[in-house]
């Protein structure tokens, strides 16, 4: 497909466990974003890449909480000793431009992890 | 810092009805605008927006007109569908910044 893919679309995780979520961008998208979206909230930042480079992460709530995009496509937020309050709907969106949030962003369906 | 304050939701409506769903802003600079939503089962899609004071985005039949002096960016419509049944979130993007601020969001219902 054309859009921005997530996977898994669902993840159960007991807590303490370790979890990798994957964002396939669109292709040739420069700026990938990473968003956390708790229940009945709007999304809120996380991590962004320009290409392959991490030029924000302020809004990463820990240090359990790391995001890569190696090779300047794929990109994947990994959580350590996950936690209960890390259950939300992760939301990955990619955009074409170099300007961020002012090129239109595509986002994905979303990851929704439950912490048990 | 930077927030994005909408009105409380859920809002339900009749077909044809007249739209309006308040947003206000607080930001350091001179942000943009933006109006996303998420219809059942999709992602967030971007609706409309404006990147400076006055401007008006438009989209769909809706409508958003940035006004500095009421730090607001309200949606409306005049005149709404069963299918513009979703999830609308306000945003803003500060003057450099490559990320967005949402707000709560507001779950819309249309009944036929």
């Amino acid at each position: 497909g054309a859009g921005v893919s997530q996977s898994p679309r669902y993840k159960v995780a007991k807590r303490g466990q370790d979890v990798a979520l994957r964002c396939d961008p669109i292709s040739g998208h420069v700026s990938l974003f990473w968003y956390q979206q708790a229940l009945g909230q709007g999304p809120e930042f996380l991590t962004y890449f320009q290409n392959e480079a991490q030029l924000d992460k302020s809004g990463l709530p820990s240090d359990r909480f790391f995001a890569e995009r190696p090779e300047g496509s794929v990109s994947t937020l990994k959580i350590q000793r996950t936690q209960q309050e890390d259950s939300a709907v992760y939301l990955c969106a990619s955009s074409l431009g170099r300007q961020g949030a002012s090129s239109p962003l595509h986002f994905g369906n979303g990851t929704r992890l439950t912490v048990t | 810092g930077d927030s994005v304050t909408q009105m409380e939701g859920p809002v339900t409506l009749s077909e044809e009805a007249f739209l309006t769903i308040n947003c206000t802003y607080t930001a350091t600079g001179y942000p943009s605008l933006f109006w996303y939503v998420q219809y059942p089962g999709e992602g967030l899609q971007l609706l409309l927006k404006a990147t400076k004071a006055d401007d008006k985005g438009s989209n769909k039949g809706f409508e958003a007109t940035y006004r500095k002096e009421t730090t607001s960016f309200h949606l409306e419509k005049g005149s709404v569908q069963v299918s513009d049944s979703a999830v609308y979130f306000c945003a803003l993007s500060d003057q450099g910044a490559q990320k967005l601020v949402f707000g709560q969001g507001t779950r819309l219902t249309i009944n036929p």
